[in-house]
């Protein structure tokens, strides 16, 4: 059983359009991080979050960690054709001895030029 | 810096061979990691190493086993392979301290390895 379930599995959308992908489960977590991982490689930390209802931005992307610390989501704007790849959120169980990430399923991204 | 890269990039095996995967770091991170990427799962945890000379199970342990002998490397053995072992193998490394919980990941290139 996934502890994380990322949704949707996949999206594939219109460059210029925005979008929303989320990660929910029904264990807390400690802190919540965001990879993104292109074709042929591994994947690339975009952001931790650590409080809930915290939110960050990075430039398109806005990231937020639910007030309940159970949930996260991605918002996009104005997707560019860049933006494709897979989403990965990741959870750290807790913040005390915990060595290991839970990863969640993943959502597939594909921005049509 | 190269990071961490994996060894071999590829590999095909047949049921019942053995082989070992490579994952070395140059960042001088305690931790290291192990996991397997199937479609539609994400990634799972097969093991994992936080500090040279130790290692623990994660989610997918069985049919695996690992080492940690120098601090830099950490490998990844199949003693008898089956075609449910066929997925793309993740080593990451992280620096990290039991009192701060996981840092970032950082990733190799991954190993594609197809069991027939």
């Amino acid at each position: 059983t996934q502890l994380l379930e990322q949704s949707p599995q996949f999206l594939s959308i219109q460059e210029g359009e925005n979008l929303t992908v989320y990660c929910n489960s029904s264990s807390v977590f400690s802190s919540l991080q965001w990879y993104r991982q292109e074709p042929g490689e591994g994947p690339v930390l975009l952001v931790t979050v650590v409080t809930g209802g915290e939110v960050k931005k990075l430039k398109r992307l806005t990231f937020q960690f639910g007030d309940a610390r159970k949930d996260s989501s991605l918002h996009i704007t104005a997707a560019q054709p860049g933006d494709t790849g897979l989403y990965l959120c990741a959870g750290e169980r807790s913040n005390f001895g915990n060595e290991k990430l839970t990863f969640g399923t993943g959502t597939r991204l594909t921005i049509i030029p | 810096n190269a990071g961490v890269t994996q060894t071999p990039k590829f590999r095909v095996l047949k049921t019942g061979q053995s082989m070992t995967l490579l994952c070395a770091q140059d960042m001088n991170h305690e931790y290291m990691y192990w996991y397997r990427q199937d479609p539609g799962m994400g990634l799972r945890l097969i093991h994992y190493s936080v500090g040279e000379g130790t290692t623990a199970k994660g989610e997918v342990p069985d049919g695996y086993n690992v080492s940690r002998l120098k601090k830099q490397n950490f490998l990844l053995g199949l003693e008898s392979a089956a075609p449910s072992q066929t997925s793309v193998y993740f080593c990451a490394s992280s620096y990290a301290t039991r009192f701060r919980g996981p840092d970032e990941q950082y990733f190799g290139p991954g190993t594609r390895l197809t069991v027939t």
